[in-house]
This record gives structure tokens, C-alpha cells and sequence, in this order.
């Protein structure tokens, strides 16, 4: 398994604001995603944070939007540009350890946003 | 594109019954299913994984089964307690996840 740790654990914007989301791993992972969970909703993948190039975005989510940056191998961040009410949402990051045989993914404890 | 259900949305139940909950979902050309369990404002608990090649997995009082030709999973809890109360979330995909909407389990004491 893996640690997973996501600063900050809240925040509350006002709209047009922009909020960077850090996402800290205890090991080195192979893979790391950003879902998002809106209010009453599951989990939908915004994209997959890949080291050393751009991010791949799944439909309906644009880089402008949400800038995601991958240094290395164990960190990651989320900007949520340009907030409105729309994006209040719990956002998680995930993660596949280094050496999984099994893609079996783990998650952080999300940020929870809300915008004004 | 993958479609995955699980039914009931929410569930009640007292002290020490077993629990049984179901994720269906379209495509069954899967690569894993996992479940999870999310409580009230946190994120998610890896419990099990089945890989496709898997017909289930065991961990202490849980017990999933998959099968892929009717595409459909199941979650067993035995002998149910308050601190299993949470949302239970199952979720289908290689690396890419697609999640149901989940159940929400009340354990009555």
C-alpha cells in the first residue's frame, strides 16, 4: 500500500479564485490520478498525472481548467483555476505503488472545496 | 463506455446480520474490480480486489465474488457492527476507475 497524504484538507474560495491541491505519496508509485467527487455524487477520473509531461485528460476536463503538474515520483498537484459554485467538490488523488502486480489503487483523503 | 450500478443506494440494518451488496456493471471485458469503503467526508479505504482472472477474494469478515459473464460483483460483510456503517463503493476499470454511486450502510446497535 501506499501513504497518501493532500494539503489542504479544506479551503473555501470565493469564485474567479484559483486553489492548488498538493498531493504527497510516502513511496514511489507508478501511476497517480485526480477524480473528483461533486456533492451526493461518486468519483469521476479528471485525469492522469504523468512525471515529466502533461497530464491526460479524460472528457469533459480541460488542462486550462485543471493545470496538473508531476515532478517526480511522489508528488503531485491539482489547480482548480477560475473557481465557481460549480467546483465545490471533494477531489482526491490516487495512486498504483511501484511494483503492484495488480493496478490495485489507493487513495488520499481528499481536499474539500467549496466556492462562494 | 462503462456503466457500473449498485444496488440498494442505502441499507439498515441491526448489530450482527450479515450484510450483502451488489455492483453490476456493463462491460464485462474488465480488468479489476475493487471495493471500497468512503466514510462521511473522507476519502477512500482499499478493502478487496478481484482481478478478472478471479472468482473472489477473502479478508476477515469480507467476501467478494465476481462474475464476469452476468457482470456482477458482490460484497458480504458477516456478522455485521456499528463501525461498518459507512458508503461502500465498488469500482471497475484497469487503471482508469469507473465508480457506482455507491450504498450507504446504517449498522444499528
Amino acid at each position: 500500500s501506499a501513504v497518501i497524504s493532500q494539503k489542504p484538507s479544506r479551503d473555501i474560495c470565493q469564485r474567479g479564485t484559483s486553489l492548488t491541491i498538493q498531493c504527497q505519496v510516502d513511496s514511489q508509485v507508478t501511476m497517480m490520478f485526480w477524480y473528483r467527487q461533486q456533492p451526493g455524487q461518486s468519483l469521476t477520473l479528471i485525469a492522469t498525472a504523468n512525471q515529466g509531461s502533461e497530464a491526460t485528460y479524460e472528457s469533459g476536463f480541460v488542462i486550462d481548467k485543471f493545470p496538473i503538474s508531476r515532478p517526480n515520483l511522489t508528488f503531485s498537484t491539482l489547480t482548480v483555476s477560475n473557481m465557481s459554485p460549480e467546483d465545490s467538490s471533494i477531489y482526491l488523488c490516487s495512486v498504483i505503488p511501484r511494483g503492484s502486480g495488480t493496478n490495485e489503487q489507493f487513495f488520499g483523503p481528499g481536499t474539500r472545496l467549496t466556492v462562494l | 463506455k462503462q456503466e457500473v450500478t449498485q444496488i440498494p443506494a442505502a441499507l439498515s440494518v441491526p448489530e450482527g446480520e450479515n450484510l450483502v451488496l451488489n455492483c453490476s456493471f456493463t462491460d464485462s471485458a474488465i480488468y479489476n474490480l475493487q471495493w471500497f469503503r468512503q466514510d462521511p467526508g473522507k476519502g477512500l479505504t482499499s478493502l478487496l480486489l478481484i482481478q478478472s482472472s478471479q472468482r473472489e477474494q477473502t479478508s476477515g469478515r469480507l467476501n467478494a465474488s465476481l462474475d464476469k459473464s452476468s457482470g456482477r460483483s458482490t460484497l458480504y460483510i458477516a456478522a455485521s457492527q456499528p463501525g461498518d456503517s459507512a458508503t461502500y463503493l465498488c469500482a471497475v476499470g484497469d487503471y482508469k476507475l469507473s465508480f457506482g454511486a455507491g450504498t450507504t450502510v446504517t449498522v444499528r446497535a
